[in-house]
C-alpha cells in the first residue's frame, strides 16, 4: 500500500461546478499536511496547509479527518485556471521527509 | 525574485558521463531537499539537508552525491549517469520555523541516452 494514495483522475468538470477530492495516508502519526497544485511542466507550488479543524481560503476549502485518515480539497465555483495537478502532501514533525502522492488531475471544462 | 533558482533547465548526457544540477535559495532557508518526479508517481526524496554541512539520504539516494557548504547552495551531482536517472529533478527549500511548505525551483528536465 502506498503511504500517500489519490486518484489519479482526470477529474473532468465544467467550468461553475464544485469538486472534490480526497487523500488517504498510510502512518497515523503524521502530523501535517499540504496540498500543492502543480501546472503541466512546472514545479509545484503550496496551495494550502491543513489544519485539524478544517481551513478555507476564497474557494478552496481542506478538511483532515485523523480517524479515517484522509484529507480532502473542495473546490467551489471551479475556474478554468484551476485545471492542474494537484498534490498531496503529508509530514511527520520528527521527520524532515514529506511523503506525496501521485497528484489528481483536474480539467474544467468551459 | 527571491526563491529558489536552478540551473540547467534542460540536459541530455550520455549514460556514464557525470554532470552537477546546481542549486541555489536567497530566503536564508535552513532547509533544503532534491526530488525526482517521475509520471504517475509521487516527488520521490533523494537528499536533503537541515543546515549547513549537514546532508543525509533520502529515499532514493543511489547513483547521487550532494554537499552542503553554505546555507544558499545545495549542488546534486550524478555520478555516472543511468537512463534510469532520466526525470525532472526539482530543488526545494523550506523554513521550519514558520512550517510553511517548501518552495520549490523550476525543475532540470534531464534525459540519459
Amino acid at each position: 500500500r502506498k503511504e500517500v494514495e489519490q486518484d489519479p483522475g482526470p477529474f473532468n468538470v465544467p467550468e461553475g461546478a464544485t469538486v472534490a477530492f480526497n487523500c488517504t495516508y498510510s502512518n497515523s502519526a503524521s502530523q501535517s499536511f499540504f496540498w500543492y497544485r502543480q501546472d503541466c511542466r512546472k514545479e509545484p507550488k503550496l496551495l494550502m496547509s491543513v489544519y485539524s479543524s478544517g481551513n478555507e481560503d476564497g474557494r478552496f476549502t481542506a478538511q483532515l479527518n485523523r480517524a479515517s485518515q484522509y484529507i480532502s480539497l473542495l473546490i467551489r465555483d471551479s475556474k478554468l485556471s484551476d485545471s492542474a495537478t494537484y498534490l498531496c502532501v503529508v509530514n511527520m514533525d520528527s521527520n524532515y521527509q514529506l511523503i506525496w502522492g501521485a497528484g489528481t488531475k483536474l480539467i474544467i471544462k468551459p | 525574485n527571491a526563491g529558489v533558482t536552478q540551473t540547467p533547465k534542460f540536459q541530455v548526457l550520455k549514460t556514464g558521463q557525470s554532470m552537477t544540477l546546481q542549486c541555489a535559495q536567497d530566503m536564508n532557508h535552513e532547509y533544503m531537499s532534491w526530488y525526482r518526479q517521475d509520471p504517475g508517481m509521487g516527488l520521490r526524496l533523494i537528499h536533503y539537508s537541515v543546515g549547513a554541512g549537514i546532508t543525509d539520504q533520502g529515499e532514493v539516494p543511489n547513483g547521487y552525491n550532494v554537499s552542503r557548504s553554505t546555507t544558499e547552495d545545495f549542488p546534486l551531482r550524478l555520478l555516472s549517469a543511468a537512463p534510469s536517472q532520466t526525470s525532472v529533478y526539482f530543488c526545494a527549500s523550506r523554513d521550519p520555523v514558520t512550517n510553511y511548505g517548501y518552495t520549490f525551483g523550476s525543475g532540470t528536465r534531464l534525459t540519459v541516452v
